[in-house]
């Protein structure tokens, strides 16, 4: 299946940094999701994005799917940026989201 | 308006016991998922249905039993509770199948077997 990695594993900010989370994936996709889990456990939905640039507020997200990366950026953090940020790619006819393993995301006032 | 509601967020089982597992979306979407996520916050699918119809079946132990009355619901049953289901579970549920558009998780159910 199609693998996904996702850099720095983990990651401390102080507040008001910015940050840039990457996901590399190992196949050609037709679906890529960010999705933000927070410290008590709710999973929500960022980016729809499988290729090209959104933004959000103070997030926003880039995938490159010709050279099988996507970015999120934060910038301005806040502490309540803090939590796991997962990245979710659905090759061809899969069907099916496989995630990676998230980046642990602290923001420390 | 709870978008994706899953009942109980709680559940604290002994070994052996059979467990279910309530999901319901008011989002109007066609397909639904289960998903558990383990003690290292890794999230895997487990099933998958689109429109009551089940699409994917992820080498899921026989224990397991999922159940679609409607594409609102999908319920999930599981017999003979081991330590190892220990874990989150999470339903969710997404426009279509084809996109995947408008992927919505509910607010997860944790499982605790003793």
């Amino acid at each position: 299946g199609i693998q996904v990695e996702q850099s720095p594993p983990d990651l401390i900010l102080q507040e008001g940094a910015n940050s840039t989370l990457r996901c590399n994936f190992s196949d050609s996709v037709n679906n890529l999701q960010w999705f933000h889990q927070n410290p008590w456990g709710q999973l929500i939905n960022l980016f729809y994005i499988p290729s090209g640039t959104k933004q959000n507020g103070r997030l926003s997200a880039t995938t490159v799917a010709t050279e099988r990366y996507s970015l999120l950026y934060i910038s301005s953090s806040q502490t309540t940026d803090s939590g796991v940020y997962f990245c979710a790619v659905e090759g061809w006819g899969n069907n099916r989201l496989a995630f990676g393993k998230g980046n642990q995301v602290v923001v420390i006032p | 308006d709870t978008a994706v509601s899953q009942t109980p967020k709680y559940l604290v089982t002994q070994m052996g016991n059979d467990k279910s597992i309530k999901c319901e979306q008011n989002l109007g979407h066609d397909t639904m998922y289960w998903y558990k996520q383990d003690s290292k916050k890794f999230l895997k699918i487990m099933f998958s249905y689109n429109n009551k119809e089940l699409i994917i079946n992820e080498t899921v132990p026989n224990r397991f039993s999922p159940k679609s009355p409607d594409k609102a619901h999908l319920n999930l049953h599981i017999n003979s509770l081991e330590l190892g289901d220990s874990a989150v579970y999470f339903c969710a549920s997404s426009q279509d199948l084809r996109t995947s558009y408008g992927y919505t998780f509910g607010s997860g159910t944790r499982l605790t077997v003793v």
